[in-house]
């Protein structure tokens, strides 16, 4: 089965330019989740959407950072301008709504900044 | 505010020993919990989860415990194998009231990596 596919796996790019993750949920996932994680401070989740709206968006972390989920498949998660600080591994995680429903990581994107 | 922490930020195990993995979490009111492993270079992976109406899970050589008295999590893995050296991670869920209903985050502990020696 396909699980959670990000895109790039890798990305290094010169500071002030635009970075575009995505992601493409478990089929039938309708709550997706973008995170982003670093040595210092692990694990962070940065916004989360159910059926294509955002609900959360309290944990990214600039106005720099945007994401959309235009259907139910895809979801982008984009960095503009970029700076050296958004060096990371950043994951998307998809489940199904509601209670009690883990939630299933893909592989991420590391993204470095220079 | 509150968070999920984890007692141990290493643990290293001789090959064929059971290992146990803790952590601690403060929101009384999580009502299920999930631990993943995560291998260098990979995404966090599903292991076994709980809900709070239990106290005990077992799955193909792991189990979970939980007692919410001390607010307590572990994650025990019998005869531990080279192949479950990776770091651990706790998450509870937490619930958010939202216009649209209920909704349902995770909040992840920092990690404890496990080095199972040969």
């Amino acid at each position: 089965d396909a699980g959670v596919i990000q895109s790039p796996r890798h990305e290094v790019t010169e500071m002030g330019q635009e970075v575009t993750l995505r992601c493409k949920p478990i089929s039938g996932h309708n709550s997706l989740f973008w995170y982003r994680q670093t040595m210092m401070r692990g694990l962070e989740l940065l916004i989360y959407f159910n059926n294509n709206v955002p609900i959360d968006d309290s944990g990214m972390p600039e106005d720099r950072f945007s994401a959309k989920m235009p259907n139910a498949s895809f979801s982008t998660l984009k960095i503009q301008p970029s700076e050296p600080r958004d060096s990371a591994v950043y994951f998307c995680a998809s489940s199904f709504l509601g209670q009690n429903q883990p939630q299933h990581f893909g592989d991420g994107t590391r993204l470095s900044i220079l | 505010g509150e968070s999920v922490g984890l007692h141990l930020p290493t643990l290293s195990v001789q090959e064929g020993d059971n290992s146990i993995i803790n952590c601690a979490y403060s929101n009384s009111a999580s009502d299920y919990f999930i631990w993943y492993k995560q291998e260098s270079g990979k995404g966090p992976q599903f292991i076994i989860d709980i809900r709070s109406n239990m106290d005990k899970r077992q799955g193909q050589r792991v189990t979970v415990l939980l007692n919410k008295t001390v607010k307590h999590l572990s994650l025990q893995i019998a005869a531990t194998q080279p192949g479950d050296s990776a770091v651990y991670f706790c998450a509870e869920n937490m619930r958010e009231n939202g216009s649209g209903g209920s909704n349902y985050k995770l909040t992840f502990g920092k990690g404890t990596l496990l080095t199972v020696n040969p």
